[in-house]
Parts: structure tokens; sequence; C-alpha cells
């Protein structure tokens, strides 16, 4: 079964620090979006990003935040400077299609910022 | 009021009961509906697409009600690996393709 990967699982960084949260969706899909889960509290939705655009963003996602496909594979999330708050679980998803299907998330990255 | 609302339980039933979970949402404009399952500290999985006509995947049912915004779960001959926090999702359908989640209700089957 194709499977969304990403890296690294598990991320410690300083407050300050910029960190590059990479994802590789699956090859055929199309649409690829950004979510955080804080510990204990719901997946909120960050980022969306079709034919190498944002299609749109969430208010959490402010000028720290930047999303980027490098390539024809990789899907990156950055965060500039990160504070205390970013610390969550930061999962990537791809989907065939805008509304129709549902999505398919990768296994996580777990930010933990000191 | 909330974009997905839902009852957070959690909902402690015995091993072969039937189980139901209902989910609101905020936007008569909402185009795709979804149930996830999510396991502790994992990733949502996709359970099933929700569609106006309901629809069923072996001990899993799944209705829309667009008039009252509601859509539900139904989980029957409930097994002890149904334990999990199951999550409404929404797609607004608009241009930027966001799905919105909700918080998720916890269910706990026990031998």
């Amino acid at each position: 079964e194709p499977e969304v990967t990403q890296t690294p699982s598990h991320q410690v960084t300083q407050m300050g620090q910029e960190v590059i949260l990479r994802c590789v969706p699956i090859s055929n899909h199309l649409y690829f979006y950004w979510y955080r889960q804080i510990l204990g509290q719901k997946v909120e939705f960050l980022v969306s990003f079709y034919n190498n655009e944002i299609s749109e963003k969430s208010e959490i996602f402010d000028d720290q935040f930047s999303v980027e496909r490098p390539d024809g594979s990789n899907f990156t999330l950055k965060i500039r400077s990160t504070k205390l708050e970013d610390s969550a679980m930061y999962f990537c998803a791809s989907s065939e299609a805008e509304t129709n299907y549902g999505y398919t998330f990768g296994s996580g990255t777990r930010l933990t910022v000191v | 009021r909330k974009e997905v609302e839902q009852d957070p339980g959690p909902f402690n039933v015995p091993e072969g009961a039937t189980v139901a979970f209902n989910c609101t949402y905020s936007n008569s404009a909402s185009q795709s509906f979804f149930w996830y399952r999510q396991d502790c500290r994992k990733e949502p999985k996709l359970l099933m697409s929700v569609y106006s006509s309901g629809n069923e995947d072996g001990r899993f049912t799944a209705q829309l009600n667009r008039a009252s915004q509601y859509i539900s779960l139904l989980i029957r001959d409930s097994k002890l690996s149904d334990s999990a926090t199951y999550l409404c999702a929404v797609n607004l359908g608009t241009g930027g393709f966001k799905t919105i989640f909700g918080a998720g209700t916890r269910l706990f089957v026990k031998a």
C-alpha cells in the first residue's frame, strides 16, 4: 500500500532555531497538506499546496512558516525561528483530488522545542 | 459554533456492543465528509468517506444528514481492536482544499 513518508520521526531543537520537516507524498497524488497536533488536542490544518503554490493557509501558518516542493518528490515545512509553543506532532498528508478523496497521512514528526 | 464538533467521550462499551458517534458541522456549503481513526500518538487513518445515501463497510456504517448538518458513524459487534479515537472530518469545498477535523471521540472496547 502506498505510503506518505516523513522524516525525521522526532526532532529536538532549541528555541529560535530553524527546522525543516520533510515529507515524501504518494507519487501520483497532486494535493499536499501539513497539519499539526499539540499533545492532547485536535488535528489542526496548517496549509494546503497544489500546483507548486499554497492553496490555503490557516492563521497558525504565519510568516515563520513556509512550504516548498523543491523537487518532484519532497514536500517540506520550514519553521524559521521556533517557539516553545511550536512543540507538536506535525503530519504531512496527500490526496489524489481536492474534495472527494480522503487524505493519506504520514506517521508524523514529533517536534520538541526546548 | 465550532466548525466541526464531536462528543469527546469516552465511550466505554463491552465487546460485541453497538456504538454510535455523531458529529456536527457549521458550514452548510461543506462538500465532503469523512471518518478517520487515530490510535494513541499515531497518524489519523481514513476509515471511510460519508455519502448522502449512507454507506457501509463491514461492521461500520456512516450516514450524512445535510439538513441537520451532522454525520454519524455506527460500529456493530465492537472488537477490542476498535479502541481508538474517531475523528470526524469535513472538507469545506472551497478553492483552498481545506479539511477540518473534529477533536475526536474516544472509544474503549472492553472484554
